[in-house]
C-alpha cells in the first residue's frame, strides 16, 4: 500500500523559511515522479512544484519559482520542500502526491497527473 | 498556462439523481484531463485519468468523456458517499493546472 506521509509544516513569518518533508512507502520511490500540491483555506488546489525520479529534473509554478526548491532523497525514500521568503499568500496546506508515471524502456516519465496523496501539512505564514 | 474552467461551481442534488460536470480547457488538451474528489479535510482523490479510464477501486456509476476543449464527469447515481467538491486537471503540460472546483451538495 502507497503511503505518504508529510512533515515540517507550521507558522512562520513572513520572509521566513521552512522545510517540508514527505516520507513514501509501499512502492519503489525512485522510478516516480513526484509533486508537492497545495490548497489555501477555502480554495481550490494549486501544483507548486515537481520533481522527476531520479531528481534531474525539477518543475516549479511561476508563483514559487526562485522561493521554493524541491528535491529528493531517493535513499531515504523522502521528498522535500525547501520554501524561502515566504509569504501570506503561501498559507495552505501542502501536500505531497505521487506522479502515475509510465515507463517506456528504460525510462520512466511524469504523468503529470496524481494517484496518490499525502495527508497534508498546514504551513501559516503570518506575523 | 493551460486555463481550466469547471461548470457549475456548486450544485445541489439528491440521492439517485444522475449529476454531470463540465470542464473545459482554454486550448486543446488532447484526452488529458483527470478527474479528482475531495472531502472536507481530505486529501484528494483520482478517480479518472486520461479523460476517461476509471481509477483502480473507483465504483463504474463515475464515468469521464470528453477530448480536446471540453470534458464532463458523469455521476449516473448519486450516493450519499459521493458528496465532495470534484476537481479537473490537465496533465497536457506543464504546469498541471486544476479547475477551480465543483462542490456537490444534498438537496
Amino acid at each position: 500500500e502507497v503511503q505518504l506521509l508529510e512533515s515540517g509544516g507550521g507558522l512562520v513569518q513572513p520572509g521566513g523559511s521552512l522545510r517540508l518533508s514527505c516520507a513514501a512507502s509501499g512502492f519503489t520511490f525512485s522510478t516516480y515522479a513526484m509533486s508537492w500540491v497545495r490548497q489555501a483555506p477555502g480554495r481550490g488546489l494549486e501544483w507548486v512544484s515537481g520533481i522527476s525520479g531520479s531528481g534531474g529534473s525539477t518543475y516549479y509554478a511561476d508563483s514559487v519559482k526562485g522561493r521554493f526548491t524541491i528535491s529528493r532523497d531517493n535513499s531515504k525514500n523522502t521528498l522535500y520542500l525547501q520554501m524561502n521568503s515566504l509569504r501570506a499568500e503561501d498559507t495552505a496546506v501542502y501536500y505531497c502526491a505521487k506522479d502515475e508515471g509510465y515507463c517506456s524502456s528504460p525510462s520512466c516519465y511524469p504523468s503529470w497527473y496524481f494517484d496518490s496523496w499525502g495527508q497534508g501539512t498546514l504551513v501559516t505564514v503570518s506575523s | 498556462d493551460i486555463q481550466m474552467t469547471q461548470s457549475p461551481s456548486s450544485l445541489s442534488a439528491s440521492v439517485g439523481d444522475r449529476v454531470t460536470i463540465t470542464c473545459r480547457a482554454s486550448q486543446s488538451i488532447s484526452s488529458y484531463l483527470n478527474w479528482y474528489q475531495q472531502k472536507p479535510g481530505k486529501a484528494p482523490k483520482l478517480l479518472i485519468y486520461v479523460a476517461s479510464s476509471l481509477q483502480s477501486g473507483v465504483p463504474s456509476r463515475f464515468s469521464g468523456r470528453g477530448s480536446g476543449t471540453d470534458f464532463t464527469l458523469t455521476i449516473s447515481s448519486l450516493q450519499p458517499e459521493d458528496f465532495a467538491t470534484y476537481y479537473c486537471q490537465q496533465s497536457y503540460s506543464i504546469p498541471p493546472m486544476f479547475g477551480q472546483g465543483t462542490k456537490v451538495e444534498i438537496k
